[in-house]
């Protein structure tokens, strides 16, 4: 069975200022890894993915991710941080893409920005 | 194009009572996804349809829980009775076709059970 560890349920960081949230995953298949982002009062939207190729992934709005399948990670990261960046972030995996893919999240963690 | 509808967006409840929720996908997304997501914790997969017909209910209380999505478009989550850890947001989501990975989310029904 896949799961999903968020190893931090909140983060807080100053404006301007480097972030990383990390995500663990356990799978005994390949893997599909995605982050989700819920800003308040909205529904999930995906940030970006990894499906295959390479191992760093980035959004248009400058996070990226690097899969690293030895040390089963898939975290996020961004450079500088802005408010409009507060928001919860999920993790989730996924052993298939199409057809009947499911999703299994992680916890979640709440991203706080302060100016 | 219009996104993932859902509604009542709030609900409150006493316990044992019954409560239906209501999702309308995305137009001509064959896969729709129902997920419930207890406070500080990620969207757990209750159900999956495509078109029709139900792919994955494993996760899905039966004994209290039931959904439908006739015709393939629209579809209704019911709890009946309610329990207080019901208390929940739960979450519809569709996906295009066999070829798409990217799922689309409703804001969310926020339940509370009392």
């Amino acid at each position: 069975a896949q799961s999903v560890t968020q190893l931090d349920s909140q983060v807080p960081v100053f404006e301007e200022a480097p972030v990383e949230l990390r995500c663990n995953y356990s799978s005994s298949v390949s893997v599909y890894l995605f982050w989700y982002v819920q800003y308040p009062n909205q529904g999930l939207q995906l940030l970006l993915k990894y499906l295959s190729g390479s191992t760093l992934v980035e959004s248009i709005n400058g996070f990226e991710a690097e899969f690293n399948k030895s040390q089963t990670s898939f975290h996020l990261r961004k450079p500088s941080v802005h408010i409009s960046d507060t928001a919860e972030y999920f993790c989730a995996v996924s052993d298939l893409v199409g057809g009947a893919q499911k999703l299994v999240f992680g916890q979640g963690t709440r991203l706080t920005i302060n100016p | 194009e219009a996104g993932v509808a859902q509604s009542p967006r709030y609900k409150i409840i006493e316990k044992r009572q019954s409560v239906a929720f209501w999702c309308n996908p995305i137009s001509g997304h064959a896969t729709l996804y129902w997920y419930q997501q207890i406070l500080g914790q990620g969207p757990k997969l209750l159900i999956q349809f495509q078109n029709n017909g139900v792919v994955d209910d494993s996760q899905l209380p039966k004994d209290r829980f039931s959904a439908e999505r006739l015709k393939g478009v629209d579809s209704t989550l019911k709890i009946q009775p309610a329990k207080l850890e019901d208390s929940a947001v739960y979450l519809c989501a569709s996906r295009s076709g066999t070829g798409e990975y990217e799922q689309y989310f409703g804001p969310g029904t926020r339940l509370t059970v009392t």
